[in-house]
């Protein structure tokens, strides 16, 4: 059975740092680009980063380029994201999540997601 | 970075009802869309994928179609579970970005 589980949110200051750390289980880990999408409460879905197989690639969206690194740990079946210089508007849920651009059908797979709030 | 125009933002419909959404790219995709549906308080689940192809295990009254710029999810005859946010996704350039969210309540 596959699982993503998100660990790592909290309450942080403006300007503060932050690690979300999202556990994989249940598939080849290194076969698949990994995803951070994050919703603030009651807003829409924003994708905010995401890393290829074997770490070597990364994109981020413009709003958190600069301030967040998305790396991996294939040999942990880890995925991370590093957030720094938060601001109130980085408060959201952050899911991890596996397949979320599929031309082939692969499911897509999300984690229960970790809230971060960010106080200013 | 493509801007994702998702309509409408809400509607309100009854059981049976059919019902279309539209997601409109800024610049043309090709068929590198998903369609994710949202229960509040749940992680979205992908329901269409390269446009027009169903998920497997999800029911044959949700479709797809569209390319380029323009995207239609259609349900043909609302079901009680059905209510919920309704979300694209391009995947076509990086960053991918999602629409607005169109959120489909009981009338």
């Amino acid at each position: 059975e596959v699982q993503l589980v998100e660990s790592g949110g909290g309450l942080v200051q403006s300007g503060g740092s932050l690690r979300l750390s999202c556990a994989a289980s249940g598939f080849t880990f290194n076969h698949y680009w990994m995803y951070w999408v994050r919703q603030a409460p009651g807003k829409g879905l924003v994708w905010v980063s995401g890393i290829h197989d074997d770490g070597r690639r990364t994109n981020y969206a413009d709003s958190v380029k600069g301030r967040f690194t998305i790396s991996r740990d294939n040999a942990k079946n880890m995925v991370y994201l590093q957030m720094s210089s938060l601001r109130a508007e980085d408060t959201a849920v952050y899911y991890c999540a596996r397949s979320l651009g599929s031309s082939s059908g692969d499911e897509d797979y999300w984690g229960q997601g970790t809230l971060v709030t960010v106080s200013s | 970075d493509i801007q994702m125009t998702q309509s409408p933002s809400s509607l309100s419909a009854s059981v049976g009802d059919r019902v279309t959404i539209t997601c409109r790219a800024s610049q043309g995709i090709g068929s590198d869309l998903g369609w994710f549906q949202q229960k509040p308080g749940k992680a979205p689940k992908r329901l269409i994928y390269a446009a027009s192809s169903l998920q497997s295990g999800v029911p044959s009254r949700f479709g797809g179609s569209g390319s380029g710029t323009e995207f239609t999810l259609t349900i043909s005859s609302l079901q009680p579970e059905d209510f919920a946010t309704y979300f694209c996704l391009q995947h076509n350039t990086y960053p991918s970005t999602f629409g607005q969210g169109t959120k489909v309540e009981i009338k």
